[in-house]
């Protein structure tokens, strides 16, 4: 069974660094194909995709955080990380992690088939 | 970046009808589109990948269809479970998009 589970400060203040925890058991980042996305949501409004990092340690981030973002991995303790630099309230939201499995038949595919239960975050002076 | 468009943006409904969500790309996108439902309070769940793939467990009454721009959610017998928000999802280029969701409410 795969789990996930998000951890953050809950509340800090403008131009503070954010600093996610996702942990996470069922799979292995080591893996070949698997992945975790960080995605968020801020209260009442829809999905916004956030960065990916994968077994290999390829990286892809959402440009429109301009070069706010970093994300990580910590193989040996089942963990994948998310920093997010100089916030602001418009970064108050729900931030999710996902597992990403890389999965092939003939025709590549990316699902995002785990969700943890989400961690809120309010950025708050 | 490739904008989903969602539409129609809520939609109400009776238990038993036949619902149609669509999800248009602003470019080609080929199959890489991917369904999520969210209830309230709970967080997103795999519907439909790869356009038409329908995930472990879904019940085969939720359809997915499309290729290029145009997608298609489709509910064949709704049911009271099924009330939630829809999102579709690209990942044929980077940044990976949403749309902005429907929401299906009762009559």
């Amino acid at each position: 069974q795969v789990t996930l589970k998000e951890s953050g400060p809950g509340i800090l203040q403008p131009s503070q660094t954010l600093s996610l925890t996702c942990t996470f058991s069922g799979f292995s980042l080591s893996t070949y194909g698997m992945g975790v996305g960080w995605i968020r949501q801020p209260s009442g409004k829809g999905l916004e995709w956030l960065a990916n990092i994968w077994w290999d340690d390829d990286k892809y981030y959402n440009p429109s955080l301009k070069n706010r973002l970093t994300i990580s991995k910590d193989t040996s303790n089942n963990q994948a990380f998310l920093k997010i630099t100089n916030v602001d309230t418009a970064d108050t939201a729900t931030y999710y992690c996902a597992r990403i499995v890389d999965y092939y038949d003939g025709r590549r595919y990316y699902v995002m088939d785990a969700w943890g239960q989400g961690a809120s975050v309010t950025v708050s002076s | 970046e490739t904008v989903m468009t969602q539409s129609p943006t809520s939609m109400s409904t009776s238990i038993g009808e036949r619902v149609t969500l669509n999800c248009k790309a602003s470019q080609s996108v080929g199959i890489n589109v991917d369904w999520y439902q969210q209830t309230p309070g709970q967080s997103p769940k795999l519907l439909i990948y790869g356009a038409s793939n329908r995930h472990t467990g879904v019940p085969d009454r939720f359809t997915g269809s499309g290729f290029g721009r145009d997608f298609t959610l489709t509910i064949s017998n709704m049911e009271a479970e099924d009330l939630a928000v829809y999102y579709c999802l690209q990942y044929g280029s980077i940044p990976w998009t949403f749309g902005g969701g429907t929401k299906l409410e009762l009559k």
